[in-house]
């Protein structure tokens, strides 16, 4: 079953403008939403997180926004960079315990020049 | 400070053969996790063990598929007599405590690609 869904594999941008991804879940009862980066041959790096009181987060050039009345995350980089090329994974902790991860499948983003 | 380290790399077995992938979680970390990504998905969640003991393994293959994490050294997941579909990247993570606390999270190491001819 598909609890975190990222439907689009793919997202091409140019540099200086804006990259959003987006990520839909099932389960309302979500606690805790995440978002990694992943480069080819290496591990996903924490990229920012956001939990399910608030509704934005907001790190340099990343935001993460929750609407949870849509059950819809998404990720919003300003601006984009040649090297915010990469795999983008948001993940969700089901249990509010820290303790197991659930991934979406990713979005691979491509900032041109 | 080192990372959450991983090795092998990479590792080729033949099928039926055993497989031993090794993690040591950053300094100062006691919680360890595994996923597995096979290709084209996300990253699916194993199992979450502390030191000597195995806290959630309900992401576990019944079968084959083992973990430890002892009191010295790294942890270990291990899958006897592999098959085809064994082949994967395997990634482990680790964070300092349980729970959502400021900027602590799970924080990755860079994965061993295991191939079974």
């Amino acid at each position: 079953d598909q609890q975190v869904k990222q439907n689009s594999p793919s997202l091409s941008v140019q540099e200086g403008r804006i990259s959003i991804l987006n990520c839909d879940y099932t389960n309302s009862m979500f606690d805790y939403f995440l978002w990694y980066k992943k480069y080819p041959a290496e591990g996903p790096t924490f990229l920012i997180s956001i939990s399910s009181i608030k509704d934005k987060n907001e790190d340099g050039r990343f935001t993460v926004f929750l609407n949870k009345s849509a059950k819809h995350l998404s990720l919003h980089i300003v601006p984009s960079q040649p090297g915010d090329s990469a795999v983008y994974f948001c993940a969700v902790d089901k249990t509010g315990t820290a303790s197991k991860l659930t991934f979406g499948t990713g979005t691979r983003l491509q900032v041109t020049l | 400070n080192a990372g959450v380290m991983q090795n092998p790399r990479h590792l080729v077995r033949r099928r039926g053969q055993e497989a031993r992938l090794r993690c040591s979680p950053m300094k100062g970390h006691s919680h360890v996790y595994w996923y597995r990504q096979l290709p084209e998905e996300g990253l699916k969640f194993m199992v979450y063990l502390q030191k000597e003991n195995i806290i959630d393994e309900s992401g576990m293959p019944k079968e084959r598929f083992s973990a430890e994490f002892p009191k010295e050294g790294p942890s270990i997941l291990r899958i006897q007599q592999v098959v085809r579909g064994d082949s994967a990247a395997y990634f482990c993570a680790s964070s300092s405590e349980q729970g959502w606390s400021g900027t602590d999270t799970q924080y990755f190491g860079p994965g061993t690609r295991l191939t079974v001819l």
